[in-house]
């Protein structure tokens, strides 16, 4: 129930093109929905998020899209760049005084020029 | 500036030895955290602390110990019991906003 599951494992995409990675939990109890973006060789830092309370939220090129439903979130990449070719993480966590995240295993993503 | 420092960016490590990497912040963050990163694992949390002189063990904390004397400074150690120890170590650390910020890892092979 801990577990977020994130998919593709490693993802080709044109530049120009959009980019697209999804998400899946299995707690309800999750509230804080971010994405962390990681490039070779550096620490992670914090893209966007999102709580349920809302179904998108849109930062220039970067959308989040949430179905709390079917317990599904996905981040898009519209016009994806070469400098947007790095890994990509999903994360869940259930309080904010808890503190813990619990992350998925990473999309790496390759932004043909 | 403030952040989060990680030393050094490169260690080497002898089999049966232990060894310390080092996680400094700034930013006046109560929590902070380590976690170990391997090819296609993602982040796994090995411990966390959410206050001075307080930790708590994460999902893979066997072989490491920590300590939290200060705010400001989270050390990792990790022990000969470690037994696949080769990776990339990242600190973090937040405040109540749930936004975890991380440093530059450390990246430790064993020879």
């Amino acid at each position: 129930q801990q577990q977020v599951k994130q998919s593709p494992q490693s993802l080709i995409v044109q530049k120009g093109g959009i980019s697209i990675i999804n998400c899946a939990y299995e707690n309800t109890a999750f509230d804080y929905f971010p994405w962390y973006q990681q490039f070779p060789g550096k620490g992670p830092a914090l893209l966007i998020a999102i709580r349920p309370d809302v179904s998108e939220k849109k930062e220039g090129r970067f959308t989040i899209s949430f179905n709390k439903s079917a317990k599904q979130f996905s981040l898009h990449i519209m016009d994806s760049q070469p400098g947007d070719s790095a890994t990509y993480f999903c994360a869940a966590s259930m309080d904010y005084r808890d503190d813990k995240i619990i992350f998925g295993k990473g999309t790496r993503l390759h932004i043909l020029p | 500036d403030g952040g989060i420092t990680q030393s050094p960016k490169y260690l080497f490590r002898k089999e049966g030895q232990n060894v310390t990497l080092s996680c400094e912040q700034n930013l006046n963050h109560d929590a902070m955290y380590w976690y170990r990163q391997d090819p296609g694992q993602g982040l796994r949390l090995i411990y966390y602390s959410q206050i001075v002189n307080d930790f708590q063990k994460g999902d893979i904390a066997e072989g490491y110990s920590v300590s939290r004397e200060k705010k400001e400074s989270f050390p990792l150690t990790v022990t000969s019991a470690q037994k696949n120890p080769t990776a990339f170590y990242l600190c973090a650390s937040s405040d109540y906003s749930n936004e975890q910020f991380f440093g530059p890892g450390t990246r430790l092979t064993v020879l």
